[in-house]
């Protein structure tokens, strides 16, 4: 059972670069997340998207972009990388079904910026 | 909007002694879920317990059980009889019901748990 991937796992970038963060997941999950962990922080929510073709912005939005083109996968992109946007990047995704689901989360994209 | 604070960055617990890790939380809804998350050193986010807000029942995992005050706005896990494997970073959770604004969960900044041998 894969659940959520994320690609890739590692990356350093310089700053002003940019890159693309895919998520994937094989459960037919409605609802997508990208959320940013940083120390003292908890998680901070950056996009969500509550169906194919839908997107919104979260708690921290600014300097992402995110897309869903497919309802499996979720893409956060970074135009112009800044040392602020070092930090470890989850993906998730749940049901639409009402009731508390749970959120299903990726292994974690561990970001730096120099 | 809502908040979730967890005040205690730091815990400690001897192995097979009891601890409660703290979560307060701000909203003016009536209809909300909490959860605890656990995140070991792999990174992995587990589900530890959820409850709803609209039962007064206490909800109980094995070792780990919460006391939710709805109007103290407080949510704190028990984790009983304390276990190697329970040091880990937690998190306390607020989600609004899924079809509100795609059931974002907004979290508190964590406590980190270590259990002593």
């Amino acid at each position: 059972n894969a659940g959520v991937t994320q690609t890739p796992k590692f990356r350093v970038l310089k700053t002003g670069q940019s890159m693309t963060l895919l998520c994937a997941q094989d459960m037919n999950h409605e609802y997508m997340y990208w959320y940013r962990q940083d120390p003292g922080m908890g998680l901070r929510l950056i996009h969500y998207s509550v169906g194919e073709g839908t997107t919104a912005k979260g708690e921290v939005p600014d300097g992402y972009n995110v897309s869903r083109l497919k309802k499996q996968n979720f893409l956060l992109g970074l135009e112009s990388a800044a040392p602020s946007q070092t930090s470890v990047y989850f993906c998730a995704s749940s049901r639409r079904d009402r009731g508390p689901e749970k959120l299903f989360f990726g292994s974690g994209t561990q970001l730096s910026v120099l | 909007a809502q908040t979730v604070t967890q005040s205690q960055p730091e815990m400690s617990v001897q192995e097979a002694e009891t601890v409660t890790l703290s979560c307060t939380y701000d909203t003016s809804e009536s209809d909300y879920y909490l959860f605890w998350y656990k995140q070991p050193p792999s990174r992995q986010m587990i589900l530890v317990i959820r409850q709803e807000a609209y039962k007064q029942q206490n909800a109980t995992e094995n070792r780990f059980s919460v006391n939710f005050q709805k109007a103290a706005k407080s949510f704190s896990l028990k984790i009983s009889d304390s276990q190697l494997g329970d040091a880990a970073m937690y998190f306390c959770a607020y989600r609004r019901p899924t079809y509100n604004q795609g059931g974002k969960l907004i979290f508190g900044q964590g406590t980190e748990l270590s259990v002593k041998p």
